[in-house]
């Protein structure tokens, strides 16, 4: 079984549409994340959610929203599709942090997002 | 956020043992080295971490400064498989234990390009 499986791997679409990247762990982790890696390809986080909570909000455009359903999903949707958000987009989990988790993230395999 | 200097790239041959360096000369206290390492069209991938001693995993070992203002990421035996972008990171904690939950992120800086030939 997949631990951290991303749907669609590949996404193609024209700009100005609105579209989602779905995400599911099955880890158990209490802590979800999505990244984005641009064409030089660095990763940056983007958000970061536990127990359904927002906990990081890295100065992302409003036009893009997670949602987390519960603890094992984080979905992510874009509005109004513009060229520079193709990239690929990672979603991520990891363990409660405390004394004995320093919480090593699991990635997903990462959906590519093209926007024409 | 501490920030992390590490090479471009790095050669190597197959089978011999490979020394990435990772300069983080304003780490705190609290901050664990992170390795990650991503290989092509995946996901980064959790390599190993450590505080101040030195670890070791099977899939590599890690050598921290006594300063903790570097470290060594230790591939003991390179494989082809082991060409990769390995990035070495600060895991910031914020509000460490303090009787609370403490969130960490890992902020990736460019990595180094392993290129391993057979």
């Amino acid at each position: 079984d997949t631990a951290v499986s991303q749907t669609p791997k590949y996404l193609v679409t024209q700009m100005g549409n609105d579209k989602s990247i779905k995400c599911e762990q099955n880890l158990g982790h209490d802590t979800m994340y999505w990244y984005k890696q641009d064409s030089k390809k660095f990763l940056k986080i983007m958000f970061s959610y536990n127990n359904k909570e927002l906990i990081i909000n890295e100065t992302v455009p409003n036009r893009f929203s997670p949602k987390s359903p519960d603890k094992a999903h984080l979905n992510l949707h874009i509005n109004s599709l513009e060229l520079g958000d193709s990239a690929v987009y990672f979603c991520a989990s990891s363990p409660h942090l405390d004394k004995r988790h320093t919480g090593e993230l699991f990635f997903g395999e990462g959906s590519r997002l093209t926007v024409l | 956020d501490a920030k992390t200097t590490q090479p471009n790239s790095m050669e190597s041959n197959e089978e011999e043992p490979v020394h990435l360096p990772c300069n983080h000369s304003t780490i705190s206290g609290t901050d664990y080295i992170h390795w990650y390492r991503q290989l092509p069209s995946q996901g980064p991938e959790y390599v190993i971490h450590g505080l101040t001693s030195n670890v070791n995993n099977r899939m590599a070992s890690l050598a921290i400064a006594e300063d903790r203002k570097s470290s060594t990421l230790i591939l003991h035996r390179a494989t082809l498989r082991d060409a990769a972008v390995y990035y070495c990171i600060l895991r910031v904690t914020l509000s460490p234990w303090a009787g609370g939950t403490s969130y960490g992120k890992l902020t990736f800086g460019q990595g180094t390009i392993l290129t391993v030939h057979p």
